[in-house]
Protein backbone atom coordinates (compact mmCIF):
# COMPACT_ATOMS: atom_id res chain seq x y z
CA UNK A 1 0.00 0.00 0.00
CA UNK A 2 1.58 3.41 -1.09
CA UNK A 3 1.50 6.71 1.31
CA UNK A 4 0.86 8.36 -1.82
CA UNK A 5 -2.87 7.22 -3.95
CA UNK A 6 -2.93 7.39 -7.43
CA UNK A 7 -5.75 5.78 -9.74
CA UNK A 8 -4.60 2.81 -11.08
CA UNK A 9 -5.20 3.42 -15.18
CA UNK A 10 -6.72 6.31 -17.02
CA UNK A 11 -7.75 7.01 -20.47
CA UNK A 12 -8.63 9.21 -23.24
CA UNK A 13 -8.77 9.74 -26.43
CA UNK A 14 -5.76 11.15 -29.01
CA UNK A 15 -5.45 15.23 -28.89
CA UNK A 16 -7.84 15.27 -25.86
CA UNK A 17 -7.10 15.94 -21.88
CA UNK A 18 -6.42 13.83 -19.09
CA UNK A 19 -5.60 14.63 -14.97
CA UNK A 20 -4.07 12.00 -12.93
CA UNK A 21 -4.32 12.71 -8.95
CA UNK A 22 -2.19 11.97 -6.06
CA UNK A 23 -3.11 12.17 -2.86
CA UNK A 24 -1.43 12.48 0.17
CA UNK A 25 -1.15 13.64 3.58
CA UNK A 26 -0.02 16.64 5.61
CA UNK A 27 3.39 14.96 6.35
CA UNK A 28 3.91 14.78 2.67
CA UNK A 29 2.11 16.79 -0.41
CA UNK A 30 0.66 18.81 2.22
CA UNK A 31 4.23 20.11 3.24
CA UNK A 32 6.51 19.61 0.32
CA UNK A 33 6.86 19.79 -3.17
CA UNK A 34 5.78 16.85 -6.08
CA UNK A 35 7.92 15.63 -8.70
CA UNK A 36 6.10 13.38 -11.66
CA UNK A 37 7.87 10.67 -13.51
CA UNK A 38 6.80 9.22 -17.16
CA UNK A 39 7.64 5.63 -17.57
CA UNK A 40 7.41 4.23 -21.17
CA UNK A 41 7.17 0.34 -21.09
CA UNK A 42 10.79 -1.67 -20.71
CA UNK A 43 12.24 1.76 -19.67
CA UNK A 44 13.82 3.89 -16.43
CA UNK A 45 11.37 6.79 -15.28
CA UNK A 46 11.74 10.24 -16.85
CA UNK A 47 11.49 14.02 -15.03
CA UNK A 48 7.84 15.73 -16.05
CA UNK A 49 7.60 18.12 -13.43
CA UNK A 50 9.81 19.28 -10.44
CA UNK A 51 8.80 21.38 -7.61
CA UNK A 52 5.34 20.48 -8.18
CA UNK A 53 4.90 22.74 -11.46
CA UNK A 54 7.90 23.35 -13.17
CA UNK A 55 9.28 21.35 -16.59
CA UNK A 56 13.23 20.63 -16.62
CA UNK A 57 14.24 21.40 -20.34
CA UNK A 58 13.20 19.39 -23.16
CA UNK A 59 9.46 19.00 -21.61
CA UNK A 60 6.55 19.74 -23.42
CA UNK A 61 4.18 22.58 -22.31
CA UNK A 62 1.38 20.10 -23.15
CA UNK A 63 2.70 18.30 -19.40
CA UNK A 64 1.19 20.41 -16.20
CA UNK A 65 1.82 19.80 -12.43
CA UNK A 66 -0.61 21.43 -9.53
CA UNK A 67 -0.88 21.06 -5.98
CA UNK A 68 -3.90 21.72 -3.96
CA UNK A 69 -3.89 20.69 0.39
CA UNK A 70 -2.79 17.44 0.15
CA UNK A 71 -3.43 16.42 -3.39
CA UNK A 72 -1.12 17.23 -6.35
CA UNK A 73 -2.56 16.66 -9.91
CA UNK A 74 -0.69 16.12 -13.44
CA UNK A 75 -2.56 17.56 -16.76
CA UNK A 76 -1.53 16.39 -19.79
CA UNK A 77 -3.41 18.07 -23.49
CA UNK A 78 -2.71 17.11 -26.63
CA UNK A 79 -2.74 13.37 -26.32
CA UNK A 80 -0.41 11.52 -28.10
CA UNK A 81 -0.41 7.83 -28.46
CA UNK A 82 3.61 8.30 -27.65
CA UNK A 83 2.29 9.44 -23.86
CA UNK A 84 1.26 6.10 -23.29
CA UNK A 85 2.86 5.08 -19.92
CA UNK A 86 3.05 4.48 -16.34
CA UNK A 87 3.10 8.10 -14.44
CA UNK A 88 4.30 8.29 -10.92
CA UNK A 89 3.88 11.21 -8.20
CA UNK A 90 7.03 11.23 -5.90
CA UNK A 91 7.48 13.46 -2.58
CA UNK A 92 9.49 13.68 0.44
CA UNK A 93 7.53 12.17 3.94
CA UNK A 94 8.55 13.97 7.33
CA UNK A 95 7.11 11.30 9.33
CA UNK A 96 8.74 8.57 7.64
CA UNK A 97 11.92 10.39 7.06
CA UNK A 98 11.60 8.93 3.53
CA UNK A 99 11.01 9.47 -0.17
CA UNK A 100 7.79 8.19 -1.14
CA UNK A 101 6.00 7.50 -4.45
CA UNK A 102 2.62 7.13 -5.41
CA UNK A 103 1.49 3.25 -6.61
CA UNK A 104 1.62 4.79 -10.53
CA UNK A 105 -0.99 5.61 -12.88
CA UNK A 106 -1.19 3.87 -16.44
CA UNK A 107 -2.09 6.03 -19.21
CA UNK A 108 -3.93 4.46 -21.70
CA UNK A 109 -4.77 6.50 -25.02
CA UNK A 110 -7.77 5.48 -26.89
CA UNK B 1 25.66 15.06 -21.81
CA UNK B 2 24.47 13.54 -17.98
CA UNK B 3 24.43 10.04 -18.41
CA UNK B 4 24.23 7.30 -15.38
CA UNK B 5 25.24 3.65 -16.43
CA UNK B 6 24.85 0.66 -14.31
CA UNK B 7 26.61 -2.89 -14.23
CA UNK B 8 25.12 -5.67 -16.09
CA UNK B 9 21.96 -8.06 -14.41
CA UNK B 10 22.90 -10.34 -11.93
CA UNK B 11 21.97 -13.83 -10.72
CA UNK B 12 22.21 -14.24 -6.90
CA UNK B 13 21.03 -17.44 -4.60
CA UNK B 14 19.32 -16.65 -1.37
CA UNK B 15 21.15 -15.42 1.48
CA UNK B 16 24.21 -13.77 -1.04
CA UNK B 17 24.95 -10.31 -1.34
CA UNK B 18 25.01 -7.88 -4.76
CA UNK B 19 26.71 -4.67 -5.20
CA UNK B 20 25.50 -2.83 -8.36
CA UNK B 21 27.47 0.25 -10.02
CA UNK B 22 26.38 3.30 -11.06
CA UNK B 23 29.24 5.26 -13.75
CA UNK B 24 28.39 9.32 -13.90
CA UNK B 25 29.75 11.11 -16.78
CA UNK B 26 28.88 14.64 -18.14
CA UNK B 27 28.36 16.53 -14.61
CA UNK B 28 30.89 17.40 -11.53
CA UNK B 29 30.09 13.67 -9.64
CA UNK B 30 30.33 15.38 -6.21
CA UNK B 31 27.85 18.26 -6.80
CA UNK B 32 24.59 15.68 -6.90
CA UNK B 33 23.46 13.02 -4.59
CA UNK B 34 22.77 9.82 -5.86
CA UNK B 35 19.85 7.92 -5.19
CA UNK B 36 18.82 4.31 -5.54
CA UNK B 37 14.87 2.83 -6.55
CA UNK B 38 13.59 -0.44 -7.44
CA UNK B 39 11.16 -1.90 -8.96
CA UNK B 40 9.77 -5.62 -9.36
CA UNK B 41 8.14 -6.92 -12.25
CA UNK B 42 5.03 -5.46 -12.66
CA UNK B 43 5.24 -2.91 -9.69
CA UNK B 44 5.86 0.44 -8.88
CA UNK B 45 8.97 1.92 -7.95
CA UNK B 46 10.37 1.77 -4.12
CA UNK B 47 12.83 4.06 -3.21
CA UNK B 48 16.13 2.71 -1.16
CA UNK B 49 17.93 5.38 -0.18
CA UNK B 50 20.13 8.42 -0.81
CA UNK B 51 24.11 8.71 -0.57
CA UNK B 52 26.05 12.71 -0.84
CA UNK B 53 29.10 11.50 -3.41
CA UNK B 54 31.12 14.51 -1.83
CA UNK B 55 30.45 13.77 2.40
CA UNK B 56 29.85 10.22 1.58
CA UNK B 57 26.69 10.99 4.08
CA UNK B 58 23.94 8.50 3.17
CA UNK B 59 20.18 8.02 4.27
CA UNK B 60 18.24 4.43 4.00
CA UNK B 61 14.80 3.89 3.97
CA UNK B 62 13.80 1.97 7.15
CA UNK B 63 13.03 -1.05 4.96
CA UNK B 64 16.80 -1.38 4.12
CA UNK B 65 18.34 -0.14 7.41
CA UNK B 66 21.08 -2.84 7.91
CA UNK B 67 20.82 -4.82 4.87
CA UNK B 68 22.04 -1.71 2.24
CA UNK B 69 25.33 -0.14 1.93
CA UNK B 70 25.58 2.53 -0.51
CA UNK B 71 28.85 3.79 -1.14
CA UNK B 72 31.28 5.73 -3.83
CA UNK B 73 35.04 5.91 -5.46
CA UNK B 74 35.44 9.87 -6.68
CA UNK B 75 38.34 8.69 -8.67
CA UNK B 76 36.27 6.68 -11.29
CA UNK B 77 32.63 8.82 -10.39
CA UNK B 78 30.96 5.73 -9.78
CA UNK B 79 28.36 5.31 -6.88
CA UNK B 80 27.37 1.20 -5.72
CA UNK B 81 24.87 0.16 -4.37
CA UNK B 82 25.69 -2.97 -2.41
CA UNK B 83 22.25 -5.15 -0.60
CA UNK B 84 23.20 -8.37 1.70
CA UNK B 85 20.87 -11.26 2.89
CA UNK B 86 19.14 -11.37 -0.18
CA UNK B 87 15.77 -13.19 -0.85
CA UNK B 88 13.10 -13.89 -3.82
CA UNK B 89 11.69 -10.70 -2.38
CA UNK B 90 14.22 -8.74 -3.35
CA UNK B 91 14.48 -9.68 -7.16
CA UNK B 92 13.63 -6.32 -9.50
CA UNK B 93 15.09 -3.86 -11.37
CA UNK B 94 17.48 -1.39 -9.97
CA UNK B 95 17.75 2.14 -10.92
CA UNK B 96 20.27 4.82 -9.55
CA UNK B 97 18.84 8.49 -9.87
CA UNK B 98 20.15 11.96 -9.52
CA UNK B 99 19.20 14.45 -7.07
CA UNK B 100 20.18 18.46 -6.52
CA UNK B 101 22.64 17.73 -3.59
CA UNK B 102 21.89 21.29 -2.34
CA UNK B 103 17.95 20.92 -2.25
CA UNK B 104 16.18 20.74 1.06
CA UNK B 105 14.66 17.36 1.17
CA UNK B 106 11.24 18.93 0.59
CA UNK B 107 12.53 20.29 -3.14
CA UNK B 108 14.35 16.90 -3.76
CA UNK B 109 13.58 15.45 -7.29
CA UNK B 110 15.02 13.08 -9.75
CA UNK B 111 16.76 14.10 -12.77
CA UNK B 112 18.62 11.55 -14.32
CA UNK B 113 17.99 7.86 -14.09
CA UNK B 114 20.55 4.96 -14.84
CA UNK B 115 18.94 2.45 -17.27
CA UNK B 116 18.49 -0.22 -14.77
CA UNK B 117 20.01 -3.26 -13.30
CA UNK B 118 17.75 -6.55 -13.26
CA UNK B 119 19.18 -8.59 -9.83
CA UNK B 120 17.49 -12.11 -10.18
CA UNK B 121 17.68 -14.21 -6.76
CA UNK B 122 16.62 -17.80 -7.19
CA UNK B 123 17.87 -20.90 -5.84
Amino acid sequence: QSVLTQPPSVSAAPGQKVTISCSGSSSNIGNDYVSWYQQLPGTAPKLLIYDSNKRPSGIPDRFSGSNSGTSATLGITGLQTGDEADYYCGTWDSSLSSWVFGGGTKLTVL
Amino acid sequence: QVQLVQSGAEVKKPGASVKVSCKASGYTFTSYDINWVRQATGQGLEWMGWMNPNSQNTGYAQKFQGRVTMTRDTSISTAYMELSSLTSEDTAVYYCARAPSAALPGQYYFDYWGQGTLVSVSS
